[in-house]
């Protein structure tokens, strides 16, 4: 039983273009997500968090939304660039004893941004 | 500061052999976790290390084990490999503190023939 889902394994941006990523959770226990970002052969990359007791957080082009009722958080860049091309991954955590290394992943998505 | 650093980056092992991966952690990180990346499967959780105590297990057969040393090192290991267990498995390690991300190393990629 998936607890994060991301039901768009690929996505297909123009260049300058804003691209939403999306994510589903079912655990109403997470209280901490993340968004990563991921090249072959490489480790994931962090990009942006959002704690449960936020809606929204921005850094630079990257800004993550979190609807708790809706138990959905997305990813938005904006504007997109060729080198955002890479396998975008969603986490999340029911952090305890102070500590996040528990990280639930979704299946990610590919994004493709086209010049 | 440097990263997460796993060693080695590239293993090719026999079915039935045993191999054991290496992790260290970001300079005073003390919490490391281990993933196992599948095509299939995605990113799937192992184990938590915190201060050599393993705080958290994933739905893996005991077949995948760890241990952590009093510098924040880990180790995984896997015995008796199967086919199955050719995968890329991550290292990350995280600061104190709750609501702090994950950082990982570039993992190893391991091959079962």
């Amino acid at each position: 039983d998936q607890q994060v889902k991301q039901n768009s394994p690929s996505l297909s941006v123009q260049e300058g273009r804003i691209s939403i990523l999306n994510c589903d959770y079912t655990n109403s226990m997470f209280d901490y997500f993340l968004w990563y970002k991921k090249y072959p052969a490489e480790g994931p990359t962090f990009l942006i968090s959002i704690s449960s007791i936020k809606d929204k957080n921005e850094d630079g082009r990257f800004t993550v939304f979190l609807n708790k009722s809706a138990k959905h958080l997305s990813l938005h860049i904006v504007p997109s660039q060729p080198g955002d091309s890479a396998v975008y991954f969603c986490a999340a955590s029911a952090g305890y004893g102070g500590s996040q290394g528990n990280l639930i992943f979704g299946k990610g998505t590919k994004l493709s941004v086209k010049p | 500061k440097a990263g997460v650093t796993q060693t080695p980056r590239y293993l090719i092992k026999t079915r039935g052999q045993q191999v054991t991966l290496s992790c260290s952690p970001i300079s005073g990180h003390r919490s490391v976790s281990w993933y196992q990346q599948t095509p299939g499967q995605g990113l799937q959780f192992l184990f938590e290390y915190f201060s050599e105590t393993q705080r958290n297990k994933g739905n893996f057969p005991g077949r995948f084990s760890g241990r952590q040393f009093s510098n924040s090192r880990s180790e995984m290991n896997v015995s008796t490999l199967e086919l199955g267990d050719s995968a890329l498995y991550l290292c990350a390690s995280t600061s104190r503190g709750t609501n702090t991300e994950a950082f990982f190393g570039q993992g190893t990629r391991l091959t079962v023939v």
